[in-house]
């Protein structure tokens, strides 16, 4: 059982220029979360997607940043026009869906991207 | 203040030696908590749950504290692969339909010999 992939797992570059990092979840899941890990911090929740839907992004931020979940393919996390605060770890997790919203639904962890921004 | 804290360290201990890393969470409302463990440029993986009751495996053992706020991680017999970054982390559903976890800033661990 393959886990949760992300591509690229190192990504470079420029000022100005635009980041997509990919996001296949987990064989079955429904659910994807992403989080960003700034250098010496922890990570941080940004955005929660369902299949063509978006369901909470209350921590992404409001400009530059996009993410979406398509029918078919993987889930793209779009930075557009990059800057050196952008350079994180971008870690997506994915959770099989079907519990009620009080119940805690496990995530699993991809390897991360890593961005670096020039 | 943030929603989760954690003494960032570094713990240098030797081999052999027990260790114990504190969390605070601000939410009451919070439901499940967790220890995960981070090694450098790596994914988080979840090292285990943590229940009022206590629980232990193996070499680690969590304790949750819900009056107080408090997460607390006991390692004992630390061995060099027990250096990594460990946090502590939150999950409270109220008014979360996103499922999302609250993350500590970690504390990091290197055992030396």
């Amino acid at each position: 059982n393959a886990g949760v992939m992300q591509n690229p797992r190192h990504l470079v570059r420029r000022r100005g220029q635009e980041a997509r990092l990919r996001c296949s979840p987990m064989k079955g899941h429904s659910h994807v979360y992403w989080y960003r890990q700034l250098p010496e911090e922890g990570l941080k929740f940004m955005v929660y997607l369902q299949k063509e839907n978006i369901i909470d992004e209350s921590g992404m931020p409001k400009e530059r940043f996009s993410a979406e979940f398509p029918k078919e393919g993987p889930s793209i996390l779009r930075i557009q026009q990059v800057v050196r605060g952008d350079s994180a770890a971008y870690f997506c997790a994915s959770s099989p869906g079907g519990l009620d919203y009080l119940t805690y639904n496990e995530q699993f962890f991809g390897p991360g991207t890593r961005l670096t921004v020039l | 203040r943030k929603e989760v804290e954690q003494d960032p360290g570094p713990f240098n201990v030797p081999e052999g030696a027990t260790v114990a890393f504190n969390c605070t969470y601000s939410n009451s409302a919070s439901q499940s908590f967790f220890w995960y463990r981070q090694d450098c440029r790596k994914e988080p993986k979840l090292l285990m749950s943590v229940y009022s009751s206590g629980n232990e495996d193996g070499r680690f053992t969590a304790q949750l504290n819900r009056a107080s706020q408090y997460i607390s991680l006991l390692i004992r017999d630390s061995k060099l692969s027990d250096s990594a970054t460990y946090l502590c982390v939150v999950w409270n559903p109220v008014n979360n339909a996103g499922n999302m976890l609250t993350f500590g800033g970690g504390t990091r661990l290197m055992v030396k010999p």
